[in-house]
């Protein structure tokens, strides 16, 4: 099971960080990844961590605004998204690869 | 980059008759091919993976085949749960990395 926080409200140009908590297996076991999915529309793949190492990987299009990390004394990931603009209205997931099991997802919001 | 395309884009279907998706990749990828079914409101749910195999608990009613650059799911006997979103996805191995189709919609007729 993944638990991720609860839904933010920011400004634009603040940060958010949102954290995805594993149960039921060692966070270490697996890649863990992160989806957008802005209002309406279909699934963008963001990235991956192996929380394991920490070593990362970001598509293109996020890896100026984004950082995951992990913490596996307490199996939970965190993806941080800086600058945030409207754009980034979405709901995030966390889920462990390549799709086995996902988080509830996480709202975001950005207004002024 | 290898980009997948999802037909069509929406499937009107009545319940209890069958339906079939498409996902056709831009280049060869074997058969590392999955499936997702998203019911409003709720996040990605795996249905089928490497093509063929249903997940963990998934009804019989779905099957994925093909293989190369042209993919199919097929659902018998659509159930009230089974009217929502469909998306095909693309694993790279090395470097680690996945891609989604844009997706179809399944809808009442």
């Amino acid at each position: 099971q993944l638990v991720q926080s609860g839904a933010e409200v920011k400004k634009p140009g603040a940060t958010v960080k949102i954290s995805c908590t594993v149960s039921g297996y060692n966070s270490t076991e697996y890649y863990m990844f992160w989806v957008q999915q802005a209002p309406g529309k279909g699934l963008e793949w963001m990235g991956l961590i192996d929380p394991g190492d920490g070593d990362t990987i970001y598509a293109e299009k996020f890896q100026d605004r984004v950082t995951f990390t992990a913490d596996t004394s307490i199996d939970t990931i965190y993806m941080e998204v800086r600058s945030l603009r409207s754009e980034d209205t979405a709901i995030y997931y966390c889920a462990s690869w390549p799709g086995d099991y996902w988080g509830h997802g996480t709202l975001v919001t950005v207004s002024s | 980059e290898i980009v997948l395309t999802q037909s069509p884009a929406t499937l009107s279907v009545s319940p209890g008759e069958g339906a079939t998706l498409s996902c056709r990749a831009s280049q060869s990828i074997s058969t590392s091919l999955a499936w997702f079914r998203q019911k409003p409101g709720q996040a990605p749910r795996l249905l089928i993976y490497d093509a063929s195999n249903r997940a963990t608990g998934i009804p019989a009613r779905f099957t994925g085949s093909g293989s190369g650059t042209d993919f199919t799911l097929t659902i018998s006997s659509l159930e009230p749960e089974d009217f929502a979103v469909y998306y095909c996805q693309h694993r790279y191995n090395w470097p680690p990395a996945l891609t989604f189709g844009g997706g179809t919609k399944v809808e009442i007729k």
